[in-house]
């Protein structure tokens, strides 16, 4: 069954520190992940994709690594801001349609305190 | 940011009702999915369509039904609403752009939907 879990489910950190969050997934064929982040009441907003030859991305203060052999991700989040404060989503697309089928995580809710 | 809205976005409505969540993008994708999502939940998919008069079911059953007669319009209708409909609605669109964007769906701010 294609699966995308992600850890932890919840995190809070003080402002200015770094984060990794996971992704691990069961999804099979592979095509690309992506992150995404959805601010409360909002539509997710892509931050990362990464195809299975790409084993990093980085935009801004956001990192994400895929292992496509172990079929796992993390989401590195340095310096963080307030505004860091949301729900991360893990989503992972595979090939066995034109529609390229999503399979999406239930995301880590982050929290940022002053 | 996205070209892509939805309305209302906060609905609050009796049992029995007849609603209609509107979405509309100005960006000329083919494709448009609607998405359902609960609190601390992972999305579900509900309905797709791949271009004018396309539309297809999802993963997820839904009572709702969906059109598609123009590119940029894709409203979700619920004939009946029942308290169990109660949820976020999120639409999305994607379409060929770079390799790098290739797919990469793009959400609408979702509509709160509150069955009494």
């Amino acid at each position: 069954k294609n699966q995308v879990e992600q850890s932890p489910q919840s995190l809070i950190i003080l402002e200015g520190k770094n984060c990794t969050l996971q992704c691990n997934y069961t999804v099979s064929p592979f095509s690309n992940l992506r992150w995404y982040k959805q601010d409360t009441g909002r539509g997710p907003v892509s931050l990362t994709i990464m195809t299975f030859s790409e084993n990093t991305k980085s935009n801004g203060r956001y990192t994400a690594t895929l292992d496509a052999d172990t079929k796992q991700s993390s989401l590195h989040i340095t310096a963080s801001q307030l505004s860091d404060s949301a729900s991360y989503i893990c989503v992972v697309s595979d090939r066995g349609s034109t529609l390229g089928r999503l399979y999406f995580g239930r995301g880590t809710q982050l929290t940022v305190w002053p | 940011e996205a070209d892509i809205y939805q309305t209302p976005r906060y609905l609050v409505i009796g049992t029995g009702k007849k609603i209609t969540l509107e979405c509309s993008q100005t960006m000329g994708h083919d494709k448009m999915y609607w998405y359902q999502q609960d609190p601390g939940m992972e999305l579900h998919l509900i309905h797709y369509s791949y271009g004018v008069n396309s539309t297809e079911k999802g993963d997820l059953s839904s009572e709702s039904t969906v059109s598609r007669i123009r590119t940029e319009h894709f409203p979700l209708t619920l004939e009946s609403a029942r308290p169990s409909h109660t949820s976020q609605y999120l639409c999305a669109s994607s379409g060929p752009t770079s390799p790098e964007t290739s797919e990469t769906q793009y959400f609408g701010p979702g509509t709160r939907l509150l069955v009494l």
